[in-house]
């Protein structure tokens, strides 16, 4: 079945060490996102993909970084993390149509965990 | 920007009643609203969604229901069973591609007890 796919499902890291999560999908979406989910709270976009165009969202802070390198895969990568950075970090992904806006379908999540 | 209202954040029913969750929106610009299911450490699912270009979706036991002149936006669970029980988010948006923009409302946690 076509579907988003993210791995690890959960990480443990250590304050300050640099950690990376992936998401790969086969749906050959052009848009991806990373949204980061705390507990009992809706999910937050961080950034997304159209295609290789790159899109921060003002908030999003500098220790958040993302690499797309095909259409398939795109990362999340926390270069220091902090105890505020532990959460669940969702990916999704839609395609432009003409139908309006895009339907947006996520991944299973990474549930991060910092020490 | 868009800023979703939903209520009510925590709904508990008898298995077999009906659940209503009900969102309100502020930018009469938004044009797509989809209703997703998130249970406990998964990711959301997608259940249902509308176009602004209609007033009612139905599938099955769920359906959902937009007033655009009123600027909101309803998910009705008919026949309600215990998998039902999550965390149910509206949301709501404009455009595609680049200018796309999904904003959620703060969820409904919605138990459904045998």
């Amino acid at each position: 079945d076509a579907m988003v796919i993210q791995n690890p499902r959960y990480q443990v890291t250590q304050f300050g060490k640099p950690v990376t999560l992936s998401c790969s999908q086969t749906l050959n979406h052009n848009v991806m996102y990373w949204y980061q989910q705390k507990s009992s709270q809706a999910p937050k976009l961080l950034f997304h993909y159209y295609d290789k165009d790159f899109n921060n969202e003002a908030d999003t802070p500098d220790n958040f970084q993302s690499r797309r390198p095909n259409t398939s895969f795109c990362f999340l990568d926390i270069r220091s993390p902090g105890l505020g950075d532990a959460a669940m970090y969702l990916c999704a992904t839609s395609q432009p149509s003409n139908a309006g806006a895009d339907t947006q379908y996520f991944g299973p999540g990474t549930r991060l965990t910092v020490l | 920007g868009e800023n979703v209202e939903q209520h009510p954040s925590t709904l508990s029913v008898q298995e077999g009643d009906s659940a209503v969750i009900k969102c309100t929106y502020s930018d009469s610009a938004s044009n797509y609203f989809p209703w997703y299911k998130q249970e406990l450490g998964k990711g959301p699912q997608l259940i249902i969604d509308i176009r602004s270009n209609v007033g009612e979706k139905k599938d099955q036991r769920i359906a959902v229901t937009l007033n655009k002149t009123a600027k909101h936006f309803s998910l009705h669970i008919t026949e309600t069973q215990p998998e039902d029980s999550a965390v149910y988010f509206c949301a709501a948006s404009w455009g595609g591609g680049s200018n796309y923009k999904l904003t959620f409302g703060k969820g409904t946690l919605l138990t459904v007890n045998p």
